[in-house]
């Protein structure tokens, strides 16, 4: 079985800050890893993934995550905060490396201060 | 439309009636999900298609969920004899093909049973 953790429901930080979300999980298998960010009133988008490879992952607006299997972890970063990062943010885990049957994490939701 | 589509955005039904929610995915877009988010919960999987068959509906959560794809491309979640507890936002994914790492979700439909 898998699952994924993600501390802090909520997450504040200032604009021009970093973002830090965190995200644990618990897999059996060699997990395949995603963050998926959900705007209001808008479907759920692709951020970023770790399937294979290099551990350091780049995503769109400026996110990047690092698998550490050591840890068990795949934090979300992002070293500027923009008041349009403003969102709730999943971690998901798959053990097929594809988009279904996807276990998400219970979100966090990130908002961005003046 | 350019995005997956689902309708109706809203609705609110009486316990022990019957609905359906559909989903029109991405055009040619050959694989297609079902999730179910509860408030406060990350999305939960239910059932996904490739093509007309159901590849996989471990996710339902007893007999009253059917989903069907007859012709491969829209797809009907059925539920049946609702339940106070089935009230959530039921999204809906596609990607182009079932090996896609990226699954594009629609903003969903939120059911509310009272």
């Amino acid at each position: 079985a898998q699952s994924v953790t993600q501390l802090g429901s909520h997450v504040s930080v200032s604009e021009g800050a970093l973002v830090l979300l965190r995200c644990n999980y618990s897999s059996s298998v060699p997990p395949y890893l995603f963050w998926y960010v959900q705007y209001p009133n808008q479907g759920l988008q692709l951020l970023l993934k770790y399937t294979t490879g290099a551990t350091l992952v780049k995503g769109i607006n400026g996110f990047e995550a690092e698998f550490k299997k050591s840890e068990t972890s795949f934090h979300l970063t992002k070293p500027s905060a923009h008041m349009s990062d403003a969102a709730e943010y999943f971690c998901a885990v798959t053990r097929t490396g594809t988009a279904s049957k996807l276990t998400f994490g219970t979100g966090t939701r990130l908002q961005v201060t003046l | 439309g350019a995005g997956v589509s689902q309708t109706p955005s809203n609705k609110v039904t009486e316990k022990g009636k019957y609905v359906e929610l559909r989903c029109d995915p991405i055009s040619g877009h050959t694989a297609l999900y079902w999730y179910r988010q509860s408030l406060g919960q990350g999305p939960e999987f239910l059932i996904y298609f490739q093509g007309t068959g159901a590849a996989d509906d471990s996710g339902l959560p007893n007999d009253r969920f059917f989903a069907v794809r007859p012709e491969g491309s829209v797809s009907t979640l059925k539920i049946q004899r609702t339940e106070r507890g089935d009230s959530a936002v039921y999204l809906c994914a596609s990607s182009l093909n079932p090996s896609d790492t990226e699954a594009f979700f629609g903003q969903g439909t939120r059911l509310t049973v009272v």
